[in-house]
């Protein structure tokens, strides 16, 4: 059984619309993280959340923005789609935020924006 | 050897043979990750090596870390098939940071 569920798998939006990216971990963890792998580039950090509290933000656009309506969840809401937001986004969790945490990923939701 | 804004690389081995991925960090870290990540799939943690650590095992595989050259890599003995996959590394940026800078992985190929 998957422990961290990203749903849904694949997404196609049209430009300017709005998008929620769903995340559910099943591992008791404590600390929650989103991550943006596009085309060719590193993983690059997006949030991450400790106890549903919001701990850091790296992204630039406020057109992102994570909801956590209970602690083994943290949405991403994506708003004004542009095309640059096509990516792989990634979820993830650790038992607690920190880096000598395990982490572990969610199997990411595709996004293509036309 | 894979850090930051580097292209992915590829490497292609025969099954059986024994590869090394290096990664190199710019800050001080406390720990390393090595992850793999299978094609359509999220990142899997392999193996994690704090910096109290020279060498960690598990399996075929051995990660190494080098504090003093900031450098950290990660050896598959007899590689199989199986093994195909990307390989990041990934650090916290800063000393205790939580904000995981990953590496731009290596593509390796196992053929049989």
């Amino acid at each position: 059984d998957p422990k961290i569920i990203q749903k849904p798998k694949y997404l196609v939006a049209v430009t300017g619309s709005e998008k929620i990216l769903i995340c559910e971990q099943y591992l008791g963890h404590n600390a929650m993280y989103w991550y943006r792998q596009s085309a060719k580039k590193p993983l690059e950090f997006m949030f991450s959340y400790s106890y549903q509290k919001l701990m850091d933000n790296q992204t630039a656009s406020s057109r992102f923005q994570p909801q956590s309506s209970k602690k083994n969840h943290l949405d991403l809401q994506i708003t004004a789609l542009k095309p640059d937001d096509s990516a792989t986004y990634f979820c993830a969790s650790s038992h607690h935020r920190g880096a000598n945490s395990d982490y572990t990923f969610g199997s990411g939701t595709r996004l293509l924006v036309i | 050897s894979q850090w930051g804004e580097e292209n992915l690389q590829a490497l292609s081995i025969q099954e059986g043979e024994d590869v090394t991925m290096n990664c190199s960090y710019k800050t001080y870290t406390t720990v390393v990750h090595w992850y793999r990540q299978d094609s359509g799939r999220g990142p899997a943690l392999i193996i994690l090596i704090r910096s109290n650590e020279r060498e960690k095992r598990s399996g075929r595989l051995r990660a190494t870390l080098d504090t003093s050259s900031q450098s950290s890599s990660l050896s598959i003995t007899a590689a199989q098939c199986e093994d195909t996959a990307v390989y990041f590394c990934a650090t916290d940026a800063k000393a205790g940071n939580y904000k995981y800078v990953f590496g731009a992985g290596t593509r390796l190929k196992v053929i049989a």
